[in-house]
């Protein structure tokens, strides 16, 4: 188990365009948990997964924002026609059912749009 | 709602000392769960420790203690004979339990700790 792997760890990408984070969780996690953090802030609840159902989005997550799990495997996060306002710390995290001592998160993926 | 709040943006500590990070919370909830994580400049989230609503002792793993006091809804951390390598950001956060059993957490703004040879 090497625990809770994103990709890429860093994008810099021109505003408009489009971005795709990848996460594989632990694999006997079946909730997978999507958060952004910006500078200076914690980390803010994006959406949640369980198994290949979302079962909760943010209204933080506009209709530019898509995730899924496909399988209830690994999960991608995209965001169409990326904006200066997106650049952000990615983080995902996955824990398991009666697990209640917090995820286990990846290293993050930072987005940069220029 | 709840919310978190870490009133101290920063703080030093000199190596070997003890420090206390600062976190206060507020939940109308009855059961909930507490927690401390650790981000160091590569940007990932590490636990450290957790603290149930209903726990009876202040939980304790290693170096770092909560200390948990339910009636002023404060759940500071405690990191003793602190290292180096313990300069990073810390984050307190507080989990509810929603209907299916999910987990969603909210985090303070969090506490740059700096250790000082």
């Amino acid at each position: 188990d090497t625990g809770v792997s994103q990709n890429p760890r860093h994008k810099i990408t021109k505003r408009g365009q489009n971005v795709t984070f990848r996460c594989d969780p632990i694999s006997e996690h079946n909730r997978l948990y999507w958060y952004r953090q910006t500078l200076g802030q914690g980390p803010e609840f994006l959406t949640y997964f369980q198994n290949e159902a979302q079962l909760e989005k943010s209204r933080l997550l506009s209709d530019r924002f898509s995730a899924e799990r496909p399988k209830g495997s690994f999960s991608t996060l995209e965001i169409q026609r990326t904006e200066q306002g997106d650049s952000a710390m990615y983080l995902c995290a996955s824990s398991s059912t009666g697990e209640h001592r917090g995820y286990t998160f990846g290293s993050g993926t930072r987005l940069t749009v220029v | 709602a709840q919310k978190i709040t870490q009133t101290q943006p920063g703080m030093f500590v000199q190596e070997k000392e003890a420090v206390t990070l600062d976190c206060t919370y507020d939940t109308s909830d009855p059961s909930y769960g507490l927690f401390w994580y650790k981000q160091p400049s590569s940007g990932e989230m590490i636990f450290l420790i957790y603290q149930g609503s209903y726990d009876q002792q202040n939980a304790t793993e290693g170096r770092y203690s909560l200390n948990f006091q339910k009636a002023r809804k404060s759940a500071n951390l405690v990191i003793s004979a602190s290292q180096l390598g313990d300069s990073a950001m810390y984050f307190c956060a507080m989990f509810r339990l929603y209907s299916g059993g999910y987990q969603k957490v909210t985090f303070g703004t969090g506490t740059k700790l700096q250790v000082i040879p």
